[in-house]
C-alpha cells in the first residue's frame, strides 16, 4: 500500500486550463502539505494543512486553492495555468511530534504538471 | 530567518569513492535535522535523520551527526555505489510544521 499517493502523475495540459490534482495518505497522519519542486529541484512549500485546517500558506498565487475535505486528503486546485506553473508538485505528510521525536515527513511520488 | 545551506553540486564520484555532502543551517531552538534522497523520476525518501545534538543517523551506510557547536550535518558514505546516483536534501524541522530544505545536491557516481 502506498502510503502516500497523489494523482495524475502526468499531465499536460494548456495555458489558461484549470487542473486538480489529489493526493491521499493512508498514514493516519494529522497534517498534509504540498511543494512545488522547479527544473533546479529546489522544493518550496506552498500549503500545509493540520487537521482540515490551514497552517501554513506561503506566498503562492490565488490561482492555487487547497482544499482538504478530510485528514487523509489534500487537493490541489490551479486555475487559469500558466508556463511558468510547470514543475512538478509533491504531496507530503506527517504527525506533529510529541516531544522532541523529530517526526518524519513523507512524500508522495510527484505529480508532473507541464503546461504548454 | 531558519534556513539550510548545502554544497551546490553536481558532485562526480568513481565507484568505491568516499562521499561527503556538507550541510550547515541556521536556526533558533533545537531542530531536528534529516537527509533524504530523491531518485530520478520518484519522491523524496528519509535516507536518516537526528533529533539532538552529537546524534548520529545512519542508514545503508551513509552517516551524518548533528552537530551543534558548528550548527552542521554533513552526509558522508565510505564507499560510494552507481545507485547512490540521485538528488540529496537536507532539511531541518523546527516547530511542529515547519520542514525547511536545502537546494539539493545531485550526486553522480560513474563506474
Amino acid at each position: 500500500d502506498t502510503a502516500v499517493s497523489q494523482t495524475p502523475k502526468y499531465l499536460v495540459t494548456q495555458m489558461g486550463n484549470d487542473k486538480s490534482i489529489k493526493c491521499e495518505q493512508n498514514l493516519g497522519h494529522d497534517t498534509m502539505y504540498w511543494y512545488k519542486q522547479d527544473s533546479k529541484k529546489f522544493l518550496k512549500i506552498m500549503f500545509s494543512y493540520n487537521n482540515k485546517e490551514l497552517i501554513i500558506n506561503e506566498t503562492v498565487p490565488n490561482r492555487f486553492s487547497p482544499k482538504s475535505p478530510d485528514k487523509a486528503h489534500l487537493n490541489l486546485h490551479i486555475n487559469s495555468l500558466e508556463l511558468g506553473d510547470s514543475a512538478v508538485y509533491f504531496c507530503a505528510s506527517s504527525q506533529v511530534p510529541t516531544g522532541r521525536s523529530g517526526n518524519t515527513i513523507y512524500f508522495g511520488e510527484g505529480s508532473w504538471l507541464t503546461v504548454v | 530567518g531558519n534556513s539550510v545551506t548545502q554544497m551546490e553540486g553536481p558532485v562526480t564520484l568513481s565507484e568505491e569513492a568516499f562521499l561527503t555532502i556538507n550541510c550547515t543551517y541556521t536556526a533558533t531552538g533545537y531542530p531536528s535535522l534529516f537527509w533524504y534522497v530523491q531518485y530520478p523520476g520518484e519522491g523524496l525518501q528519509l535516507l536518516l535523520k537526528a533529533t539532538k545534538a552529537d546524534d548520529k543517523g545512519s542508514n545503508k551506510g551513509f552517516e551524518a551527526t548533528y552537530r551543534k557547536e558548528t550548527t552542521s550535518f554533513h552526509l558522508e558514505k565510505g564507499s560510494v555505489q552507481v545507485s547512490d546516483s540521485a538528488v540529496y536534501f537536507c532539511a531541518l524541522l523546527w516547530g511542529p510544521y515547519k520542514y525547511i530544505f536545502g537546494t539539493g545536491t545531485r550526486l553522480k557516481v560513474l563506474a
